[in-house]
């Protein structure tokens, strides 16, 4: 139980255009997704928390024009980069938490997308 | 200070022997503790998560907390190769967000 799906899980794009990248959660209602950016050999940075049905709270230095955030079910939370970079290449994770078969505030990471930005 | 510290390492340790990662936490009130590991390009996964004080054993893991002293700790056992990873301390402090430690690197040398 507690499977967190991520689609896609590699993305190539080149400059100035978006992409889009999926969370679901697969056996379980996530009241909470987590949006994480992780640069090489760097720690986890978190950089939004979504509700469904509400908007997302972004992290102090997080720009919310560049990186939307839509959280439309209790099952699926979506991140767009808006016309990326090349600084913007990165691995991207999500992770949900919910009534999950253990629920004190357990946090089930998908696996990731890495972007790529030419 | 950070709020959830943890040593860089790398810590390396032989095939067969006990790996101890340990971790601090400055929330006092924090009242759940989770460590990952995260594989080098993977996302990171639940391995442990602990509640009350003392020990908690999962095979050959075992979650050590003592909220006196704010420390959290993980033994691994019978260290394998495979156990090479990063393994991240996770404290909830009430925010939404677990607070992350920066990670511990395992080395298990064959």
């Amino acid at each position: 139980g507690a499977v967190v799906s991520q689609h896609p899980s590699w993305v190539i794009c080149k400059s100035g255009t978006s992409v889009k990248i999926e969370c679901r959660s697969l056996d379980f209602q996530a009241t909470t997704m987590f949006w994480y950016r992780q640069f090489p050999k760097q720690s986890l940075m978190l950089m939004a928390t979504s509700n469904e049905g509400s908007k997302a709270t972004y992290e102090q230095g997080v720009e919310k024009d560049k990186f939307l955030i839509n959280h439309a079910s209790l099952t699926l939370s979506t991140l767009t980069v808006t016309s990326a970079h090349p600084e913007d290449s990165s691995f991207y994770i999500c992770s949900a938490k919910g009534q999950a078969p253990s629920s004190y505030n357990e946090q089930f990471f998908g696996p990731g997308t890495r972007l790529t930005v030419l | 200070q950070k709020e959830v510290e943890q040593n860089s390492g790398p810590l390396s340790v032989p095939e067969g022997a006990i790996a101890s990662l340990n971790c601090t936490y400055s929330d006092r009130g924090s009242q759940s503790f989770f460590w990952y590991r995260q594989y080098s390009g993977k996302s990171p996964e639940l391995i442990m998560s602990i509640y009350s004080n003392g020990d908690k054993e999962d095979g050959r893991f075992t979650a050590q907390l003592n909220k006196a002293s704010q420390y959290v700790s993980l033994l691994i056992r019978d260290s394998q190769p495979s156990d090479s990873a990063t393994y991240l301390c996770a404290v909830d402090t009430g925010r939404r967000a677990l607070t992350f430690g920066s990670g511990t690197r395992l080395q298990v040398q064959p």
